[in-house]
């Protein structure tokens, strides 16, 4: 069985500082890891995936997030942080069956 | 700009009122999910449709059905809700299963009264 945890509910930020979303995954079996992100009254959007290669993966608006599999981790993480980052953030895991699990998100609110 | 088109945004049922939410793509995506998602918590799936290969969660209970009449429509029917199905439902795509991103639409929220 897969499971996702996401152990801060909500991250309050200032404008510029740097931030992590934490992301923790049990899986028995090789994975595949997304962030997704929720605006207000929006869908959720992908953020960046990892499926393979470089454990390394980057987003076109500067956050990025690193598979680290000895800790089973899939942190989230932006250098300097916008006002219009404000928003909830998924972390998701699929592998060995069909289907995605999402964590139940962080909500991160950057402060001015 | 192709997407995922859910109606009505906001649905007011009454308890035991069948109710049914719709999702429309243009994105000509074989997969399309449906979750729900109540407050706080992480989205959970339903069930999904490969093309015209329905799959159920084996904990979607039974009071929960779909319908994919075609390529582009997708409908979730709630046949007696209760107040516990109270929720945000959520439609995606995605062109194949497991490594492929999932394309959301904006959600509809079940209120049960």
């Amino acid at each position: 069985a897969q499971s996702v945890t996401q152990l801060d509910s909500q991250v309050p930020v200032f404008e510029e500082a740097p931030v992590e979303l934490r992301c923790n995954y049990s899986s028995s079996v090789s994975v595949y890891l997304f962030w997704y992100v929720q605006y207000p009254n929006q869908g959720l959007q992908l953020l960046l995936k990892y499926l393979s290669g470089s454990t390394l993966v980057e987003s076109i608006n500067g956050f990025e997030a690193e598979f680290n599999k000895s800790q089973t981790s899939f942190h989230l993480r932006k250098p300097s942080v916008h006002i219009s980052d404000t928003a909830e953030y998924f972390c998701a895991v699929s592998g060995g069956t069909y289907k995605y699990i999402f964590g139940t998100g962080t909500r991160l609110k950057v402060l001015a | 700009d192709a997407m995922v088109i859910q109606n009505p945004r906001y649905q007011v049922t009454q308890f035991g009122k069948p109710v049914t939410l719709s999702c429309s793509q243009t994105l000509n995506h074989n997969v399309m999910y449906w979750y729900q998602q109540k407050s706080s918590q992480a989205p959970k799936l339903l069930f999904h449709y490969y093309d015209k290969d329905f799959n159920n969660e084996a904990d979607t209970p039974d009071n929960f059905q779909s319908r994919r009449p075609n390529t582009s429509f997708c409908f979730l029917d709630i046949r007696s809700p209760g107040l516990g199905d109270a929720a945000m439902y959520l439609c995606a795509t995605s062109r194949v299963i497991l490594t492929d991103t999932q394309y959301f639409g904006p959600g509809t929220r079940l209120t049960v009264l």
